[in-house]
């Protein structure tokens, strides 16, 4: 079956630089692509970006650009989503979400999620 | 960017009731558009997809309609599970926003 694991909730300081692993099992890992979503307390999701599992081309959000990197390792079929300068607005739970690799673009599996903290 | 708008932001309903919420993107998006369930503690369900195709395993109590810029999700015959925060996506074009949410109470 499907699976989507995430690593485990991280504490850090502000400045530092978080990365959360997303380890896929189950399916052709090359067939789809990962999405990192996140979700601040008590608020909506946001879309922070994509990575193709197949050539590893990605594309980020305006707002992440220049602070985030997404990469896959196709060896251990895992996708890492990696913010750095970190602020406490950055404080969210942040899920990986995998998309096919062809056709109409959806989210069917996602991972348990990852909540990382920010704060002096 | 697309912003999406869903409303209402939330809605009262009771079990048996058949509800419909609505999400409008900025921009024609075709039929690229997502519905997802969120329960709290527990990351989101796609329930629809192309806004219209129901997912592997989601009951046909849910259904969606719509295309370009105006969607519809409908869920009839509430069951008690379906109380739960539901979010529109669009996937026309990155960013692939989502809606701000739906927040459906007893």
């Amino acid at each position: 079956q499907v699976q989507l694991v995430q690593s485990g909730g991280e504490v850090k300081k502000p400045g530092a630089a978080v990365r959360v692993s997303c380890k896929a099992s189950g399916y052709t890992f090359t067939d789809y692509g990962f999405s990192w979503v996140r979700q601040a307390p008590g608020q909506g999701l946001e879309w922070m970006g994509w990575i193709s599992a197949y050539n590893g081309h990605t594309r980020y959000a305006d707002k992440f650009q220049g602070r985030v990197t997404m990469t896959v390792d196709t060896s251990t079929t895992t996708a890492f989503l990696e913010v750095r300068s970190l602020r406490s607005d950055d404080t969210a739970v942040y899920y990986c979400a995998r998309y096919p690799r062809f056709g109409v673009v959806f989210h069917d599996f996602w991972g348990q999620g990852t909540l990382v903290t920010v704060s002096s | 960017d697309i912003p999406m708008t869903q409303s209402p932001s939330s809605l009262s309903a009771s079990v048996g009731d058949r509800v419909t919420f609505t999400c409008r993107a900025s921009e024609d998006i075709d039929k690229y558009l997502n519905w997802y369930q969120q329960k709290a503690g527990k990351a989101p369900k796609l329930l629809l997809y192309a806004a219209s195709t129901l997912q592997s395993g989601v009951p046909s109590r849910f259904s969606g309609s719509g295309s370009g810029t105006d969607f519809t999700l409908t869920i009839s015959n509430l069951q008690p599970e379906d109380f739960a925060t539901y979010y529109c996506q669009q996937t026309f074009s990155a960013p692939h926003t989502f809606g701000q949410g739906t927040n459906l109470e007893i």
